[in-house]
């Protein structure tokens, strides 16, 4: 149990055009998914916490108007590269906690890597 | 502020048995986990300690103090398989995790 799938694996997009990326909890319901960005040789780097029904909550230095974030059910999270750039290429990952548990134990989707040509 | 500290790299011998340490100061504390990160993967959960003491499984073992605000990682019988980043998350008061920028462990044969 407890498994979460993001899609796209893979994308290469042109500069400019805006790119979703989806994290499905597929076994569980999540109140709150979490995305993160990971540049080559370097450690996760928490983008926004995303709470379901309402606003994602940015961490510091992470655009909203760029990155965003809708939550709309308890199994789905989206993430919107909008107008990528080449530097928004990354490795982009996805974790959701299980509603109701208080251990704070996350579960991890695959990963999408985004290219911007 | 909040901190976490491991090293940030390590290498160690196949077959061999590896120690990686994990110092944190967090807002409140409620757990403490280790995950493993092969290159271009996402991370997958090893350990999980609330409680100070030794948990063990299988090749890996975490350890926790929480006086000493102080964990660690330690890998038995070390595998080709096992170069990788391990990463430490502190859960803080508000159950949010707090990262490790990670240790990358390589093995040699």
């Amino acid at each position: 149990g407890a498994v979460v799938s993001q899609h796209p694996s893979w994308v290469i997009c042109k500069s400019g055009t805006s790119v979703k990326i989806e994290c499905r909890s597929l076994d569980f319901q999540a109140t709150t998914m979490f995305w993160y960005r990971q540049f080559p040789k370097q450690s996760l780097m928490l983008m926004a916490t995303s709470n379901e029904g309402s606003k994602a909550t940015y961490e510091q230095g992470v655009e909203k108007d760029k990155f965003l974030i809708n939550h709309a059910s308890l199994t789905l999270s989206t993430l919107t590269v909008t107008s990528a750039h080449p530097e928004d290429s990354s490795f982009y990952i996805c974790s959701a906690r299980p509603s109701g548990r208080d251990t704070g134990e996350l579960f991890f989707g695959e990963g999408s890597r985004l290219t911007v040509l | 502020g909040q901190n976490i500290d491991q090293p940030t790299e390590m290498t160690a011998t196949e077959g061999a048995i590896v120690q990686i340490n994990c110092t944190y100061q967090t807002s409140g504390f409620n757990g403490l986990f280790w995950y493993q990160q092969h290159a271009g993967e996402a991370p997958t959960f090893l350990s999980y300690n609330v409680l100070d003491g030794l948990e063990e499984k299988g090749r890996f073992s975490s350890f926790l103090s929480r006086s000493k605000g102080y964990s660690y990682l330690l890998l038995k019988e070390l595998q080709m398989k096992d170069s990788a980043s391990y990463l430490c998350a502190a859960v803080d008061s508000n159950y949010q995790l707090i990262w490790g920028a990670g240790t990358k462990l390589i093995i040699k044969p």
